[in-house]
């Protein structure tokens, strides 16, 4: 059974900081989907990795595909009171629709 | 608003009414998801279908939960005879296809929040 391991659970940081969310995994991924939840509303799609070693970025958000494809992250600059929510990751394998989601990291911004 | 819509957005139900969920998604898409989110936890699948047909249901309970995508209309989130153990927050989301890696992104709905008293 696939598995994505997500750390930490819980982050609470102050405005301006920056910092790493993980998303890690035993098996092999064809590609990865980081989301972002916000309390009382569906998913927002991120990003799409699909390359190993692939570095994506989205303004102060920058994303990270590992070589082995079994393995991403997330760094935030600078975050800010609207980065606040839950951050999930998602691996799919080549030629399923199938969906394993990450255990997510809910992340706090402080003022 | 182009984007995956569904409703009712909160739903009351008493112990053995039925639930009924229903989900349009993204213009365009003819490939439908049902995840189930309990508080405090990730996103689990349940059911994968496109247009008249389930592809896969691993995820739902055998007993009491249907779905369907007809040739017209939304998709439906069954529920018959509630149980407490059902409240929890149902996703949909809808891609353009299934295979390729841009093709069968998800994008998901806001949920609708079923509620078992």
């Amino acid at each position: 059974t696939q598995l994505l391991e997500q750390s930490p659970q819980f982050l609470s940081i102050q405005e301006g900081e920056n910092l790493t969310v993980y998303c890690n995994s035993s098996s092999v991924f064809s590609s990865l989907q980081w989301y972002r939840q916000e309390p009382g509303e569906g998913p927002v799609l991120l990003v799409t990795v699909v390359t190993g070693g692939e570095v994506k970025k989205l303004k102060r958000l920058t994303f990270q595909f590992g070589d082995a494809r079994k393995d991403s992250s997330l760094h935030i600059t600078a975050a800010q009171p609207g980065d606040t929510g839950l951050y999930l990751c998602a691996g799919t394998n080549s030629g399923t629709y199938k969906y394993i989601f990450g255990t997510g990291t809910r992340l706090k911004v402080l003022a | 608003n182009a984007g995956v819509m569904q409703n009712p957005r909160h739903l009351v139900r008493r112990r053995g009414q039925e639930a009924r969920l229903r989900c349009s998604p993204m213009k365009g898409h003819s490939h439908v998801y049902w995840y189930r989110q309990l508080p405090e936890e990730g996103l689990k699948f349940m059911v994968y279908l496109q247009k008249e047909n389930i592809i896969d249901e691993s995820g739902m309970p055998k007993e009491r939960f249907s779905a369907e995508f007809p040739k017209e209309g939304p998709s439906i989130l069954r529920i018959q005879q509630v149980v407490r153990g059902d409240s929890a927050a149902y996703f949909c989301a809808s891609s353009l296809a299934s295979g390729g890696a841009s093709l069968y992104e998800q994008y998901f709905g806001p949920g609708t929040r079923l509620t078992v008293t």
